[in-house]
Order: structure tokens, then C-alpha cells, then sequence
């Protein structure tokens, strides 16, 4: 079964500047993905970035960016220039077929 | 992306009544749809997955007879909460999953949710 750990139950950031949520996680798949979402207040869960397992090359998608350490089972994001619309929970989560195992969350928030 | 929708968004229902949850995908056909729950605050908890056509298959802990799903066609996947009691209130997410075609990263669409109040 796979674990997903989120070390940091609550973040907060000023406003431009950068913050970076942690996220291990634990499976014995050599196939896999990996995802950040958002949830805020009106907790839709939105997509950030994704990164496949096979990829060595860390993703990266407007102000946000992954370290991905295949060996060390590390997933980290980093928002860059954060903004008041980035305040939300954010889960880490490991997915294989379609089926993903969800991090216990981040609350972040990014202050004026 | 794709989209999926969700309803109700919101219900209030007594104790010991049946509610039923509706999850589409609008614009593809699903492979597979799951059901969650969440607390505030805390973390996705799978409930179960469905397949359309066939039996969901329920997570451990879960109970079938109360949380009953059923996955009529590749857009739509029900989920019915049976002889709700205060402690089945919460947060119910689905999320439709195809295999490979228009979308091939193992990306899960999510609906929007729905409260679930029990009084």
C-alpha cells in the first residue's frame, strides 16, 4: 500500500514571496504519478501540477515548480511569487490506474 | 481538463432517511469513477471505486449496505446514503478517471462536492 506524508500540517508566506510545501511518500510501483492540488474555501479540488514517475526533469507550471528525488521518494512544491489566491490546502498525492492515495494536507496561508 | 459535475451540492436530511448523490462527466465517458469522503479540515478518505457495469469495489471499513453506488453508464455513478444517521454528515467528493485516450497521466477530475447535513 502506498503512504503519503505531508510534514506540515500549516505554511504561511508574505505576499511575493516563495514557500515550499514538503511531501514524501512511500510505494513499491516502479509506474507512477504524482500530483499537487489545491482545494480553497469552496474546496473543489484543483490540479497544480503533475509529474510522471519515469520523468526525471522536475515539472513546472507558471509560478509553480516541483523537486521531484525519484530515490528519496520526494515531491516538493514550491510557489513562487505567491499571491493571495494561493491561500488553500494543498495535498500531495501518489497515483497509480487512477487510484490515488492523498497526503493529510497543507494549510497555506499567504499573507498581505 | 474535464469536467464533472456534482448534485446536490448541499442537503439537509432527517435521521433515518436515504440521500442520494449524483456524479457526471459531462464531456468524456469515465472509466472509472471514485467516491471520498472528507472531514473538515482533514484529508480525502476513499470510500469506494466504480466501474461502470460492474459491483463497486469498497474500501476496508466501509460499509456497503449503507453506502450504496451504483454506476449505471460511463457519466454517471450514484451514491446513495442509506438510513442516514448525524454521523454521515460530511463532505462527498467523486472524480472521474478514463485510461489513456484524451487525458494519459492518471488524472482524476473532480466534481465539486456535496454537504451532507444529517439532523
Amino acid at each position: 500500500a502506498q503512504t503519503v506524508t505531508q510534514s506540515q500540517p500549516e505554511m504561511s508566506v508574505q505576499e511575493a514571496e516563495t514557500v515550499t510545501l514538503s511531501c514524501t511518500y512511500d510505494t513499491s510501483e516502479s509506474n507512477y504519478y504524482l500530483f499537487w492540488y489545491k482545494q480553497p474555501p469552496s474546496r473543489q479540488m484543483i490540479l497544480v501540477i503533475r509529474q510522471e514517475a519515469y520523468k526525471q526533469q522536475n515539472a513546472t507550471e507558471n509560478r509553480f515548480s516541483v523537486n521531484f528525488q525519484k530515490a528519496a521518494k520526494s515531491f516538493s512544491l514550491k510557489i513562487s511569487d505567491s499571491q493571495l489566491g494561493d491561500t488553500a490546502m494543498y495535498f500531495c498525492a501518489h497515483t497509480n490506474a487512477g487510484k490515488s492515495t492523498f497526503g493529510d494536507g497543507t494549510t497555506l496561508t499567504v499573507k498581505p | 481538463g474535464a469536467v464533472v459535475s456534482q448534485h446536490p451540492s448541499w442537503v439537509i436530511c432527517k435521521s433515518g432517511t436515504s440521500v442520494k448523490i449524483e456524479c457526471r462527466s459531462l464531456d468524456f465517458q469515465a472509466t472509472t469513477m471514485f467516491w471520498y469522503r472528507q472531514f473538515p479540515k482533514q484529508s480525502l478518505m476513499l470510500m469506494a471505486t466504480s466501474n461502470e457495469g460492474s459491483k463497486a469495489t469498497y474500501e476496508q471499513g466501509v460499509e456497503k449496505d449503507k453506502f450504496l453506488i451504483n454506476h449505471a453508464s460511463l457519466t454517471l455513478s450514484t451514491l446513495t446514503v442509506t438510513s442516514a444517521h448525524p454521523e454521515d454528515s460530511s463532505f462527498y467528493i467523486c472524480s472521474a478517471f478514463i485510461t489513456g485516450g484524451p487525458f494519459p497521466y492518471n488524472e482524476q477530475f473532480f466534481g465539486p462536492g456535496t454537504r451532507l447535513t444529517v439532523l
